[in-house]
């Protein structure tokens, strides 16, 4: 069964500086879809960003940026210029095809003014 | 974008009553639907998945018979939660998948429920 790996609990940065959230995977497959969710306080989930593993070329939105290693199975999200709303936990997820999203354990993002 | 609308945002109901949640796709179809719990500070936790005009598929460990799934329109799935009690208390989330879209979720806001 396919795993998603989220090994910080909680992070924080100053507002301004760059941040990088770490997710590793597990999955036999070579054709999935990667996902990082933010979850705000509100607790509306809200896609950040995705990547399509079969694409070498890494994602990017705006201040988002992922590094995606498909040999090495590590999917990290790089969030520059960090603002006081980029505050949430944030979810790395995988999914291939029409198959269930499975979710990491969070990452609590604290910025710090 | 796609919406979702999840209806009520939060329900308190006395134990031993059953509360219904509606998840509603608004502007697109969707033919699958997948139901979410989760516990404060963790993470989403998948209850069931549900496709339109057939039988929900439940995940290990979650009872179909207490978390009752209906999937009667492309539009519209329902989670009834019968016989709660305080342990069902929970934050219920739904995603709605895109038809012919399939790496597209779009989630609802969420409901909380406070079972007394």
């Amino acid at each position: 069964a396919q795993t998603v790996t989220q090994s910080q609990p909680e992070m924080s940065v100053q507002e301004a500086e760059t941040v990088t959230l770490s997710c590793t995977y597990d999955t036999s497959e070579s054709d999935y879809y990667l996902f990082w969710y933010k979850q705000p306080p509100s607790r509306q989930m809200i896609l950040v960003i995705r990547q399509e593993a079969y694409k070498q070329q890494n994602a990017t939105e705006n201040r988002f940026s992922v590094n995606f290693q498909k040999a090495a199975k590590s999917f990290s999200l790089k969030i520059s210029d960090s603002q006081l709303g980029d505050a949430a936990m944030y979810f790395c997820a995988y999914k291939r095809g029409a198959q269930k999203l499975v979710f990491g354990q969070g990452t609590r993002l604290t910025i710090n003014p | 974008g796609a919406v979702v609308s999840q209806h009520p945002s939060w329900v308190i109901c006395k134990s031993g009553t059953s509360v219904k949640i509606e998840c509603r796709s608004l502007d697109f179809q969707a033919t699958t639907m997948f139901w979410y719990r989760q516990f404060p500070k963790q993470s989403l936790m998948l209850m069931a998945t549900s496709n339109e005009g057939s039988k929900a598929t439940y995940e290990q460990g979650v009872e179909k018979d207490k978390f009752l799934i209906n999937h009667a329109s492309l539009t519209l799935s329902t989670l009834t939660v019968t016989s709660a009690h305080p342990e069902d208390s929970s934050f219920y989330i739904c995603s709605a998948r895109v038809v012919r879209i399939n790496e597209k979720l779009f989630f609802g806001s969420g409901t909380q429920l406070s079972v007394l």
